[in-house]
């Protein structure tokens, strides 16, 4: 299985800071990577497939980079809805793999 | 809008099958174009991919599971189920089921999920 490594595991942020949440994969997977909100008892929601594509909906200040093993979710100016835990998840292949979350607080 | 629901029992006593259905509206499963998956996430671990299933009915189960795992398709109720035979309570946790367009190994509709808890 493909292992999935997110950091930090934690942050806490203000209001219009720019954040950065970092995936790293345990073997190339080219552009196969997906990022994911998930806030408190709720279900998962799609922010970004295919390393950089916006999923319909979902606001532009959020954009994803990276290929091979190492990749980054940005959000440009962080709003109190962006509050959760994200989640890096691989389509390279089955069995399809998650990172561990990072928790993000506001400030 | 697509909308998905899971339904089922939220206690599973231990040796037992857990059996889950998710009811899809909004979107046809005999359509195509979609695979129609099970996802799960235990107390405290990360979310984990079960498997999933495609309208002809073919299946894909995420190897850890794949002895105990089944998922079937009922394409008159649009409706599709998972079981998870002989559960520990390591099984307890909150089972999403959810769509990811075909060839493409994404998650874009997931219902809001359903705790079952493992327990005699």
């Amino acid at each position: 299985d493909i292992q999935m490594t997110q950091s930090p595991s934690s942050l806490s942020a203000s209001v219009g800071d720019r954040v950065t949440i970092t995936c790293r994969t345990s073997q190339s997977i080219s552009i196969y990577l997906n990022w994911y909100q998930q806030t408190p008892g709720k279900a998962p929601k799609l922010l970004i497939y295919a390393a950089s594509s916006l999923q319909s909906g979902v606001p532009s200040r959020f954009s994803g980079s990276g290929s091979g093993t190492e990749f980054t979710l940005t959000i440009s100016s962080l709003q109190p809805e962006d509050f959760g835990t994200y989640y890096c998840q691989q389509s390279y292949n089955t069995p399809y793999t998650f990172g561990q979350g990072t928790k993000l607080d506001i400030k | 809008q697509v909308q998905l629901q899971e339904s089922g029992p939220g206690l599973v006593k231990p040796s037992q099958t857990l059996s889950l259905t998710c009811t899809v509206s909004g979107a046809s499963i005999s359509s195509g174009g979609y695979y129609w998956t099970w996802i799960r996430q235990q107390p405290g671990k990360a979310l984990e991919w079960i498997g999933y299933i495609y309208y002809s009915g073919d299946t894909y189960y995420n190897p850890s599971l794949r002895s105990r795992v089944t998922i079937s398709v009922d394409m008159s109720k649009n409706q599709f189920s998972l079981n998870l035979s002989s559960v520990t309570a390591a099984d307890t946790a909150v089972y999403y089921c959810s769509r990811s367009p075909r060839g493409q190994g994404y998650f874009d509709y997931w219902g809001q999920g359903t705790l079952v808890t493992v327990s005699s």
